[in-house]
């Protein structure tokens, strides 16, 4: 079956680190994908995983677990523009993407 | 210059009506998307070309036609609306489909509400 899970909503501080974890069961796997997607604007690319490991990017890092079906997405020094759904997608054997519902970050003062 | 431009941007219908998004990248992409997004943010792959070959035909009912003039370009044409159409129609566009070519460039989006 081909399934993604992450919660449906976080809050954090201004300036602090929040981590979105996201499990996936996908028939196959070809690598993990992030995206950010403001509210009411198209989703744009975080980041990429396809190996186990943590990938960091600036303010945002990614970390793959493929034997524990597992990557979470760690924010770090939050800004209020980083108040934002963050979808989890899954790319199985036949390179398509299994999409979360995303998580709604909400970034307070 | 916009990489992925889709048009329009708003669409508002009566039900039963016809309707078409256009979608235009110039980042010479080989591969092109179509994707809805409801109201619980679920995005849902409905087609993908590569090449002007169609390679993704999820199961949408077949109201939805999609056509690609060439490579640059993909059309999204639906057949007497239904309510359950209204949704945020995302074009898109990734360089190939395997791997880390798979980056996706979206469109702003068409927001169809159907009356």
């Amino acid at each position: 079956g081909q399934n993604i899970d992450q919660p449906t909503e976080m809050t954090a501080t201004e300036g602090a680190i929040v981590q979105i974890n996201c499990t996936y069961q996908t028939s196959g796997f070809n690598g993990l994908f992030w995206y950010q997607q403001h509210a009411g604007e198209a989703p744009t690319f975080l980041s990429y995983n396809v190996l186990d490991g943590l990938e960091e990017k600036g303010r945002f890092s990614s970390f793959l677990s493929r034997s524990k079906g597992y990557s979470y997405l760690l924010l770090k020094e939050l800004q209020m523009k980083d108040s934002a759904s963050y979808l989890c997608a899954d790319m199985d054997s036949n390179y398509q993407l299994i999409w979360g519902a995303g998580t709604k970050l909400i970034i307070k003062p | 210059d916009t990489a992925v431009s889709q048009t329009p941007k708003y669409l508002v219908t009566q039900m039963g009506n016809d309707k078409s998004i256009k979608c235009e990248q110039n980042l010479g992409h080989d591969t092109m998307y179509w994707y809805k997004q409801d109201s619980k943010k679920f995005l849902k792959i409905m087609f993908s070309y590569n090449n002007k070959e169609l390679i993704i035909n999820e199961t949408v009912p077949n109201r939805f036609s999609p056509k690609s003039p060439d490579k640059a370009h993909l059309n999204l044409h639906i057949n007497s609306l239904e309510l359950g159409d209204s949704a945020v129609y995302f074009c898109a566009s990734s360089q190939d489909v395997e791997g880390g070519a798979n980056v996706l460039t979206f469109g702003a989006g068409s927001r169809l509400t159907v009356l």
